[in-house]
């Protein structure tokens, strides 16, 4: 079945420890993101890609960093996880500008 | 800061009744768009309304826009308890790339 598939579904981290969160899309969509989901705040976009070998700044990117060396796949990495960082994290891409959201089913992250 | 907010935060009704969801947001966009959410689940897309339309349906989805208020609203006719979750409207915020910013959402409760 055609979708965004995400690695792993729920992760308890140390703090201080590096993680990278996977997302792999078979939809071949030109842009792709990561959203943060916390209750009481909503979704919070991290980063994004437009195409591949390009990524950009989102609404809270700091303490995060991605890669998009390929179409498919665009891994969220925390260098050094802080308790704040737990939260759910969403991977969605898009096959256009404009166009509407695919998302994975996301990486419950706990930062202890 | 957030640029859509949904209104109410929580809605509970009855199966069989209209729910309505309303977003606002600040500048201007060129399209919005709801998303679904299901518990512990990633959000699905529902409808898409661009700037130059005011109002659009999908079976028993019925969405408005008008711009000169900045607002939106979700209705959903006869409910059913299986449309128990949380609703998201999202802008692209004009200016930003096409990337899309994410109200706080509403708890939706169908009651059977």
């Amino acid at each position: 079945i055609a979708g965004i598939t995400q690695a792993p579904t729920s992760q308890i981290l140390a703090a201080g420890r590096r993680m990278t969160l996977r997302c792999t899309q078979d939809m071949r969509h030109n842009a792709m993101y990561w959203y943060r989901q916390d209750l009481g705040l909503g979704l919070r976009l991290i980063h994004y890609s437009n195409t591949a070998g390009t990524t950009g700044k989102g609404e809270v990117p700091d303490g995060y960093s991605v890669s998009r060396a390929n179409t498919d796949d665009f891994p969220l990495t925390l260098a050094s996880a802080v308790p704040s960082q737990t939260s759910v994290y969403f991977c969605a891409s898009s096959d256009q500008y404009n166009s509407p959201l695919h998302f994975g089913n996301g990486t419950r992250l706990t930062v202890t | 800061s957030q640029q859509g907010e949904e209104d109410p935060q929580a809605l509970s009704i009855q199966e069989g009744e209209n729910a309505t969801m309303n977003c606002s947001y600040k500048t201007s966009i060129n399209n919005l768009q709801w998303y679904r959410q299901n518990s512990g689940r990633g959000l699905v897309h529902l409808i898409l309304i661009r700037s130059n339309e005011r109002e659009k349906h999908s079976g028993r989805l019925r969405v408005t826009l008008d711009t000169s208020k900045k607002s939106s609203s979700l209705l959903i006719t006869a409910s059913r308890a299986a449309d128990t979750a949380s609703y998201f409207c999202a802008t692209d915020a004009g200016n930003q790339g096409g990337k899309l910013i994410f109200g706080q959402g509403t708890e939706l409760s169908v009651k059977p």
